[in-house]
């Protein structure tokens, strides 16, 4: 079964601190996986895209990780920022499908100042 | 460079009124066409993709529907709104193609009374 897990569920960090969010998934055929930031009551906004070949990808302070023999990302973040906090969601494409898209429930990310 | 419209941004409506939420993309062809809902701190659930004029997937049963009447606009309706309907509503349009991820449209926050 196509499933995409994400931990931890929520997370509070204090501003200026790093962290990781984590994403493991069980879909074939790969595709890629993204990695999007939700801010409440706006639509997701990608972070990064990764292909099967690609092990890390940056975008300013992000950096997302994948290894594709065990099936997991990361998505660590980087002297964190209020406007960090968002929801932080991981999908998975699943290739040459159109409808076969499995997203992750996602990490509920708050920066405390 | 493409970019996805969505409208209203927020929506009150009364019980069994009905229901019509756009979504056009522009600056591509042919793209798939998704809606998806998000209940409140839940993750994304597909309801309806199109991979062409006309051409509209139902992921599951509900009181809604969804048309497709030109290439780049995607269209969420419903006869007579249920309580239960209501919801983040989310149009993305994708690639076709193995390896392309979502771009989301920014969201209608949809209330029913």
């Amino acid at each position: 079964k196509n499933q995409v897990e994400q931990s931890p569920q929520s997370l509070i960090i204090l501003e200026g601190k790093n962290c990781t969010l984590q994403c493991n998934y069980t879909v074939s055929p790969f595709s890629n996986l993204r990695w999007y930031k939700q801010d409440t009551g706006r639509g997701p906004v990608s972070l990064t895209i990764m292909t099967f070949s690609e092990n890390t990808k940056s975008n300013g302070r992000y950096t997302a990780t994948l290894d594709a023999d065990t099936k997991q990302s990361s998505l660590h973040i980087t002297a964190s920022q209020l406007s960090d906090s968002a929801s932080y969601i991981c999908v998975v494409t699943v290739y040459s499908s159109a409808s076969k898209i499995i997203f992750g429930s996602g990490t509920r990310l708050s920066i405390r100042p | 460079s493409q970019t996805i419209h969505q409208w209203p941004a927020t929506l009150v409506q009364p019980v069994g009124s009905p229901l019509s939420l756009e979504c056009t993309v522009e600056g591509t062809s042919n793209p798939n066409l998704y809606w998806y809902r998000q209940a409140a701190g839940r993750g994304l659930q597909l309801l309806f993709y199109s991979v062409g004029i006309g051409q509209i997937s139902s992921e599951v049963p509900q009181n809604l529907s969804a048309s497709r009447p030109q290439d780049r606009q995607f269209i969420l309706s419903s006869k007579k709104l249920l309580l239960s309907d209501s919801g983040f509503y989310l149009c993305a349009w994708r690639g076709q193609g193995g390896n392309y991820g979502y771009t989301f449209g920014s969201g209608t926050r949809l209330t029913v009374v």
